[in-house]
């Protein structure tokens, strides 16, 4: 089963525009991470924010994390085309195999 | 850095038919990964390695697929007989330390398997 599940399934927005994704998430992590997948191409790793933390900054990427809620969101600003992509989020399985379990992601188009 | 490769690319096949996939990891990643990725999906893990010992298996069909790591290094996959449903993106992933709770992952390309 999947731990991560986002939202919305699909974003459209115009190039310039910021894009929220959201994920929640069931069980306690120790992390949680950001994947991005451009068409027909692997996962390239964005973020990571630890359980203790509220907030990241990457560039033009920001991420939350609320734990009492079990919930992320990522935030793109003044995106471009080439933002266009999957975004998955990825949470630890709390066992002795530290495995990621992804969601089943969002996939953003920005328009030029 | 040379990035994870794996080959083939794309592979067509007949159901009941024999598949078998390679993956060589980023030089020095201790642990590897193989997920298996449904169209409108996220990767799910197949199979964790650390070195050569296998840390998570328990999502792998065993009764059909089965993969090694040979050395600690480079890795291949199989599925033996193949079914319809088996037709994915089958990605690999490294990561530099062993298994932690800080690790992030660097997928390859993935080979897309379409089972006819």
């Amino acid at each position: 089963s999947q731990q991560g599940e986002e939202d919305p399934q699909a974003l459209s927005i115009q190039e310039g525009e910021n894009a929220t994704m959201n994920c929640s998430y069931k069980t306690s992590i120790n992390n949680l991470q950001w994947y991005r997948q451009n068409s027909g191409r692997g996962l390239v790793h964005l973020i990571l924010i630890r359980s203790n933390e509220r907030e990241k900054h990457s560039g033009r990427l920001r991420v939350t994390l609320d734990t009492s809620k079990k919930s992320s969101s990522l935030l793109i600003t003044a995106s471009r085309a080439a933002d266009t992509a999957s975004y998955f989020c990825a949470t630890d399985a709390r066992d002795s195999s530290y495995k990621l379990i992804f969601g089943s992601g969002t996939r953003l188009l920005v328009r030029p | 850095e040379a990035g994870v490769a794996q080959s083939p690319r794309y592979k067509i096949i007949e159901k009941r038919q024999s598949v078998a996939f390679w993956c060589n990891p980023i030089s020095g990643h201790a642990t590897l990964y193989w997920y298996q990725q449904i169209l409108g999906q996220g990767p799910k893990l197949l199979i964790q390695f650390q070195n050569n010992g296998v840390v998570d298996d328990s999502q792998l069909p065993k009764d059909r697929f089965s993969a090694e790591r040979l050395k600690g290094v480079d890795s291949t996959l199989k599925i033996q007989p193949a079914k319809l449903e088996d037709s994915a993106v089958y990605l690999c992933a490294s990561s530099p330390r062993l298994a932690g709770i800080y690790n992030e992952q660097f997928f390859g390309p993935g080979t897309r398997l379409t089972v006819l």
